[in-house]
């Protein structure tokens, strides 16, 4: 669980759909997270989802789960300019430090107008 | 708004010197956790707590110790501060520290001069 990996930048024109992609590593069942960070601020937990399943979808936000190649991605349809902020993947490790969130390094999303 | 409250919001101080950084679970959660997030390592698990007891320990400097008192807020004890130490200390909480979803606090910046 300790590779969590996400590409670092992402610029989509207003209204236009964002992809965010994220690789994780544990091969045991677990849950995946997406958090926000705007500028100045904590972390806002978005959405989840087991990894037995392969899709969840909340309002504007869809995330793909392939198990296969372990594979997450957030898309956030209709993206608007208050969307810009930094969406950090993260695993939850439910091994030797249970409870513990594996975190990628985050991606930048800027959202022109 | 997440429930978790962190106090203080900035704090400046010397190298060598020894702060406490506090964290307020949301009502009814039993589970408190640390991390730490800074530029070159990005967001770090350090401790996790649950109902006063230490559950998991990830890469937590010698220097630094936590604790989580009997009404279940925790305090995080960083000494003899380094440079490197500079960085936003986040704490979360869940309900029971197993699978359950954690909600991030608005952060401690900490910065070392």
């Amino acid at each position: 669980g300790e590779d969590v990996e996400q590409s670092l930048f992402l610029s989509v024109r207003e209204g236009d759909s964002s992809v965010i992609n994220c690789t994780y590593t544990d091969s045991s069942s677990t849950y995946l997270y997406w958090y926000k960070q705007e500028p100045g601020a904590g972390l806002q937990l978005l959405t989840y989802i087991f990894s037995n399943m392969d899709m969840k979808q909340d309002q504007r936000l869809t995330v793909l789960l392939n198990k296969k190649d372990k594979h997450l991605s957030l898309r956030i349809a209709d993206t608007q300019t208050g969307d810009s902020a930094i969406y950090f993947c993260a695993e939850l490790d439910r091994g030797s430090t249970l409870g513990r969130l594996y975190f990628g390094r985050g991606t930048q999303l800027t959202v022109w107008p | 708004d997440s429930g978790v409250t962190q106090t203080p919001k900035h704090l400046i101080t010397a190298t060598g010197q020894r702060v406490t950084l506090r964290c307020s679970p949301r009502s009814g959660d039993l589970s408190v956790y640390w991390y730490q997030q800074s530029l070159d390592q990005g967001l770090q698990f350090l401790i996790h707590y649950y109902n006063g007891e230490e559950r998991a320990k990830g890469n937590i400097l010698e220097r630094f110790s936590a604790q989580q008192f009997p009404d279940l807020h925790s305090e995080l004890n960083l000494s003899s501060l380094e440079l490197g130490d500079s960085a936003l200390y986040f704490c979360a909480s869940s309900v029971e520290g197993l699978s359950d979803t954690q909600y991030f606090g608005p952060g401690t910046r900490l910065t070392v001069l």
